[in-house]
């Protein structure tokens, strides 16, 4: 079965600081990678996927991700927060038997942004 | 492009009603879609795969009687919260799936039983 763990369950930065969001995920095929950010009470937002390819990934809002097989790790960086980056960020894994649409949510991370 | 709309985006109703919550996908046709709930302060968790013209399927635990879903086009699918219990509250959101794998979500429903 397809899981995924997010270890840091709240993380607080000062804006303009680095950020690294962590992500494990165990499946059992090539994994098809998300990064969804939600705001308070609203829906979610993509923010970048990973399918093939290029490990690093780009996302919007200057985020990224880097797929490192053997770590199993979905990791997001981004190399500067802003105070409106504040937000929970969910990691995902989906698989190529379902076209990937069919995700696994990790249990979310809380950022929180000092100014 | 493309979009995923949910309607309403918040519902109070009284225990024992029920209450429909509608996903449309704007712009594109999906037979497929999926309802997630998610629980204050938690994570999403998969409830059901809804599929047009055929019955959904159940993840485990959910029970299918208490949450019907119809999939009655390739642009609307429905889930009816039936004989709503305080317990039942919780945020609602669906997804779809656009060309290219590319997996939009729905705003979100806020249900709350009293």
């Amino acid at each position: 079965a397809q899981s995924v763990t997010q270890p840091d369950i709240h993380i607080t930065v000062s804006e303009g600081a680095s950020l690294e969001l962590r992500c494990n995920y165990s499946y059992g095929a090539t994994p098809y990678l998300f990064w969804y950010v939600q705001s308070p009470g609203q829906g979610l937002q993509l923010l970048l996927k990973y399918f093939s390819g290029d490990t690093l990934v780009q996302g919007i809002k200057g985020f990224e991700a880097e797929f490192k097989r053997s770590q199993s790790s979905f990791n997001l960086r981004k190399p500067s927060v802003h105070w409106s980056d504040a937000a929970e960020y969910f990691c995902a894994v989906g698989g190529p038997n379902n076209a990937g649409n069919m995700l696994t949510f990790g249990g979310g991370t809380r950022l929180m942004v000092k100014p | 492009g493309a979009v995923v709309s949910q309607h309403p985006s918040r519902v109070i109703c009284k225990s024992g009603t029920s209450v429909k919550i509608e996903c449309r996908s704007l712009d594109f046709q999906a037979t497929t879609m999926f309802w997630y709930r998610q629980f204050p302060k938690q994570s999403l968790m998969l409830m059901a795969t809804s599929n047009e013209g055929s019955k959904a399927t159940y993840e485990q635990g959910v029970e299918k009687d208490k949450f019907l879903i119809n999939h009655a086009s390739l642009t609307l699918s429905t889930l009816t919260v039936t004989s709503a219990h305080p317990e039942d509250s919780s945020f609602y959101i669906c997804s779809a799936a656009y060309s290219g794998n590319t997996i939009y979500f729905g705003e979100g429903s806020w249900l709350t039983v009293v």
